[in-house]
């Protein structure tokens, strides 16, 4: 039920843009993205409820495709301080709540 | 400022000798929960609680017990560690309703030898 995320890593160059895919086999209620730096506590970063919503935050965007189950993370204009692990969150039915296993982003001058 | 607090931050302890981890939120969010973070399994949810008295197992409950004797508290508690229950423990909260996002504590790094 855990949800799949792609890919596992990613390096970019500063200014360089990125895709983070999460996919999930059961019906989704909501997704949510966390930013996790390496010991620290997760970042909430968005919520997506509808299909097809799409979310913005500084250059950080998402969207929702319900009927695929499917959401993307889109981080545009990379900079060095979006390096970190990235989670995806799913929330089905009855409050319980599924991460993917996280994708680790390292933005390089 | 809103909160949630765990402690201890850092936690090495010795196998079988029962174990105490506290969450506690200053928000007033009705729903608390925990999960542990394990390299390359991402965070998986232990037990979660949507108001006092009410516990429910998430993913990984075993060699977990929790309670909700009150809203701002959800301690976590090992009887018995064992050395796989060596991880990185996160409590997180929220509010009632489910399109909500969740607060998380600082974390409790946890050793058992």
């Amino acid at each position: 039920q855990q949800p799949v995320q792609s890919p596992q890593a990613v390096i970019l160059r500063e200014g360089e843009d990125a895709v983070i895919n999460c996919s999930s086999s059961k019906a989704l209620y909501s997704v949510h993205w966390y930013r996790q730096k390496h010991g620290e506590a997760p970042v909430f970063l968005m919520i997506l409820l509808k299909g097809g919503e799409q979310k913005g935050h500084e250059k950080i965007s998402a969207s929702f495709n319900e009927k695929k189950q499917q959401s993307s993370l889109y981080l545009t204009a990379s900079q060095l301080s979006y390096s970190g692990t990235y989670f995806c969150g799913t929330e089905l039915g009855g409050n319980q709540f599924y991460f993917g296993t996280g994708t680790s982003l390292t933005v390089i001058p | 400022e809103a909160q949630v607090t765990q402690n201890p931050r850092y936690l090495i302890t010795v196998t079988g000798k029962k174990l105490t981890v506290t969450c506690s939120q200053n928000m007033n969010h009705e729903y608390m929960s925990w999960y542990r973070q394990d390299p390359g399994l991402g965070l998986r949810q232990i037990y979660y609680s949507m108001n006092v008295e009410v516990t429910d197992k998430g993913d990984v409950p075993e060699g977990y017990k929790v309670s909700r004797k009150e809203k701002r508290n959800f301690p976590l508690i090992l009887e018995s560690p064992s050395p796989n229950q060596t991880s990185l423990y996160f409590c997180a909260s929220r509010g009632r309703r489910r399109n909500e996002k969740l607060f998380f504590g600082s974390g409790t790094q946890l050793s058992v030898l």
